[in-house]
């Protein structure tokens, strides 16, 4: 079956590193996203990857997969007070009509 | 931005009563979803649909419908409304990639 997880908390200094982490079940999928959700919003597409790379980076994210565990993390550079969100790891497979499978997201708290 | 309007946006019903929510989109998009967002348990899927008059059960469909005859709009309906459904609805689209998501119908039952 699928299923994705992630931990539900974390918290980073403002200015630090945020490295949020998520693993899935599904060795068919084929592309992996990372959404943010803010307050009273919908979800946002932050970014992608393709199940064939390995990393992607796009000005302060950077997206690593290791398909072999799995897993993938998001890593934020600079964390900001406007980063503070949830942030939802989420699989496809190729031609899959139904949707992405979704974590339960990872809430990112900022400290001053 | 996909051009994804939900409405109601937010709503207070009564148990027992029916509740119907829909999603009008703008992109010509193929797909469409119905999700449920509550605290602990993330997004689930509710109904789908890959077509017009073409849709089909999510993980957590019982008690929902659904119906498409139009490829912009999309509702979800609640036959007999339970506290159960009390929940943060959200639309999304999809064309051949990532969900475009609308910003999500607040509905609470009393």
């Amino acid at each position: 079956g699928e299923d994705v997880e992630q931990s539900l908390f974390l918290s980073v200094r403002e200015g630090d590193s945020s490295v949020i982490n998520c693993t899935y079940t599904d060795s068919s999928s084929t592309y992996l996203y990372w959404y943010k959700q803010e307050p009273g919003a919908g979800l946002q597409l932050l970014t992608y990857i393709f199940s064939n790379m390995d990393m992607k980076q796009d000005q302060r994210l950077t997206v690593l997969l290791n398909k072999k565990d799995k897993h993938l993390s998001l890593r934020i550079a600079d964390t900001q007070t406007g980063d503070s969100a949830i942030y939802f790891c989420a699989e496809s497979r190729e031609g899959g009509a139904d949707g992405l499978t979704f974590g339960k997201g990872t809430h990112l708290i900022i400290q001053p | 931005d996909a051009g994804i309007t939900q409405s109601p946006r937010h709503k207070v019903t009564e148990t027992g009563t029916p509740v119907t929510l829909r999603c009008h989109q703008t992109e010509n998009h193929r797909y469409m979803y119905w999700y449920r967002q509550d605290p602990g348990h993330g997004l689930r899927l509710i109904h789908y649909s890959y077509g017009v008059k073409d849709t089909d059960k999510g993980e957590v469909s019982d008690g929902y419908s659904v119906s498409r005859s139009k490829t912009e709009d999309f509702l979800l309906t609640l036959e007999s409304a339970t506290s159960s459904q009390t929940s943060v609805y959200f639309c999304a689209t999809k064309d051949t990639g990532e969900l475009f998501f609308g910003e999500g119908s607040r509905l609470t039952v009393l």
